[in-house]
This record gives structure tokens, sequence and C-alpha cells, in this order.
């Protein structure tokens, strides 16, 4: 089975500082996805990653995927307090099954 | 204009009681899920049907049953409820693709919060 690990788990940081969420996961997949849950809230897609060296941003958020390396990152630049939320690594390989890391919440601080 | 919907919303109920959860979705996808999220935001998956076929059915206990009407609805009835099934229950749908099939993005639902009293 397909296992995915975040880290940090929680992650406390101060307006306009930058940081990195670390993906991890343990056999191929051929999708990476991150999704955002705010408090209360669904969860949203934020991108997906089809292949090795894939680079999106978005705003200040910025994901990469490195797939020899089995990582994942999602980059936070110059970080604002609507960015608090928590944040989803998912992989997912042939077949309609989806696996899902232990979320790391964001809270950022002025 | 949902995409995916769920109802009801907020679920408050008693032990023992029998409950249901419906989900639509307008998307057009072929594939529709059940995940639980429990007080420390873990998802984990239940169900996952294909054009009405279950195909994912985690260790969930026999009192839940998911039933799949049409490729649009995806509706969880859960018989006997004990204090421990207090989550948040979320639909989500995904479009089947590609020669290896595999799943497009999945689009969440907005959740029901159910509360076992």
């Amino acid at each position: 089975e397909l296992k995915v690990e975040q880290n940090p788990l929680f992650l406390s940081m101060q307006e306009g500082k930058n940081y990195t969420i670390y993906c991890n996961y343990s056999t191929t997949s051929d999708r990476l996805y991150w999704y955002r849950q705010d408090p209360g809230k669904s969860l949203e897609s934020l991108f997906v990653l089809l292949s090795n060296g894939a680079v999106k941003q978005e705003g200040r958020l910025m994901a990469s995927l490195d797939t020899k390396a089995r990582l994942s990152t999602l980059h936070i630049t110059a970080a604002v307090h609507d960015l608090s939320a928590t944040y989803f690594c998912v992989c997912s390989n042939t077949g309609n099954q989806f696996y899902f890391g232990t979320g790391t919440s964001l809270t950022v601080i002025p | 204009d949902t995409a995916v919907s769920q109802t009801p919303k907020y679920l408050v109920t008693q032990m023992g009681n029998d409950k249901s959860i419906k989900c639509e979705q307008n998307l057009g996808h072929d594939t529709m899920y059940w995940y639980k999220q429990d007080s420390k935001k873990f998802l984990k998956i239940m169900f996952s049907y294909n054009n009405k076929e279950l195909i994912i059915n985690e260790t969930v206990p026999n009192r839940f049953s998911p039933k799949s009407p049409d490729k649009a609805h995806l509706n969880l009835h859960i018989n006997s409820l004990e204090l421990g099934d207090s989550a948040v229950y979320f639909c989500a749908s995904s479009l089947l693709t590609g020669a290896r099939g595999v799943q497009e993005t999945q689009y969440f639902g907005p959740g029901t919060r159910l509360l076992v009293l």
C-alpha cells in the first residue's frame, strides 16, 4: 500500500516568512495533488503534479515533484494570514484509490 | 451550481439510531467516494463506487452501507449509531480517464458533521 508522510504536522510561521512543507511517498505514484482545507470547510484542490520535475505556482504557493526521490514540496513565500489552513498531500496510482497524507496545519501569525 | 452537494450538513442524533447522508454530483464524474475525517483531521477512505459498482470497501463496520442508485448519487446509511461514529463525512467525486485508468482530481462536498450523543 502506498504510504504518504507529511512534515511538519503543525507549522506556525510569521507573516512575511518563507517555509516548505514536505511530502514523502513510499511507492510509485502516477499523480500527486495538494489540497487545502480551511477550518470547518471542505477540501479544495490546489495543484496536480504529473511528472518528474513538475513545478506549479499559484500566488505565494509553489509545488514541485521529484519522482526519483518520491518527494513533493509545497513552498510558501512571504506568508500572509489568509494562507492559514491545513494542507494535504495526496497520491494516486492506477485504479480508484487516493492516498492522503496526515495533513500539515499551518498558522500564520502577525 | 454546486458541484458536489451533501445533505444534511449537520446531523445530531442519539446512540442506536439509524441515519442516512446523501451525496449528489453534477460534474459528470463516474467515480464517487465516502471519506471519514476524525477530530485530528485525518482522512480515511470508506467506500468508492465506479459507475454504480463498489470498487473500494475499506475496513468499515457493516453498520455502514453505501448505495449508488446512479452515477451521480452515492448515499451512506448508518445503522445503530455509536459514539465513535461522530466525525465529519465527506463525499467526493472524480473521473477515471486514460487507457491505464487513472483518476483525475477529486472534488469534495461540503461535509456532513455527525454528532452522536
